[in-house]
């Protein structure tokens, strides 16, 4: 069945390091939203990529949307402590909607 | 004022039991969503109504029962409840139901089965 599978799934990086996580559809997404969930809180919307290779900035975050429209990344640059959560890819794949698997992001002071 | 609320935020309660959980979303959308999220934090949909109506019912134990009394509104019944039940529930809205909306969450309900 239909898989979002995000990689890594936990990653600890000194504060001011870089961080990536990377998400991957077994089937093409019509678009790719990504989700940031705090420890103890809720997903929070961070943004939408529809087209073929966007690519889009907030601040020190950089996502892309793949080629193929499979796949997705999230970059961010110089980590703060407050980038702590786990990061969620999402998307849609006809009717259907999938959250990506998520990675844990915990920046070390 | 809290745009998307659930009710309980915590539901502690014995094997067996039924209970329901509230949601409510004061945004004004159309389309509303019930999560499950497990132990290892992976999030999976369970429903979703748009204007009332059933669009998502993925494979769920038919123990769950979603009911819709208005759009602003969508409440989950759990009968016979296990310990597999146990996990955090999160209730989110959207505009409508085109697939370019964001979803907006709420705090979730964190039930525990005993």
């Amino acid at each position: 069945g239909q898989q979002v599978m995000q990689i890594p799934q936990y990653q600890h990086v000194q504060e001011g390091e870089d961080f990536t996580t990377y998400c991957n559809s077994s089937t093409t997404l019509s678009n790719i939203q990504w989700y940031k969930q705090r420890p103890g809180g809720h997903p929070v919307f961070l943004i939408q990529l529809v087209k073929s290779g966007e690519v889009k900035k907030q601040k020190r975050l950089t996502f892309q949307f793949g080629e193929a429209k499979k796949n997705s990344s999230l970059h961010i640059t110089a980590t703060q402590t407050t980038d702590v959560g786990t990061y969620f890819c999402a998307g849609w794949s006809g009717n259907q909607f999938y959250f990506g698997t998520g990675t844990s992001l915990t920046v070390i002071p | 004022d809290t745009a998307v609320s659930q009710t309980p935020k915590y539901l502690v309660t014995q094997m067996g039991n039924d209970k329901s959980i509230k949601c409510e979303q004061n945004l004004g959308h159309d389309t509303m969503y019930w999560y499950k999220q497990d132990s290892k934090k992976f999030l999976k949909i369970m429903f979703s109504y748009n204007n009332k109506e059933l669009i998502i019912n993925e494979t769920v134990p038919n123990r769950f029962s979603p009911k819709s009394p208005d759009k602003a509104h969508l409440n989950l019944h759990i009968n016979s409840l296990e310990l597999g039940d146990s996990a955090v529930y999160f209730c989110a809205s959207s505009q409508d139901i085109r697939n370019n909306q964001p979803q907006h969450f709420g705090d979730g309900t964190r039930l525990s089965i005993l």
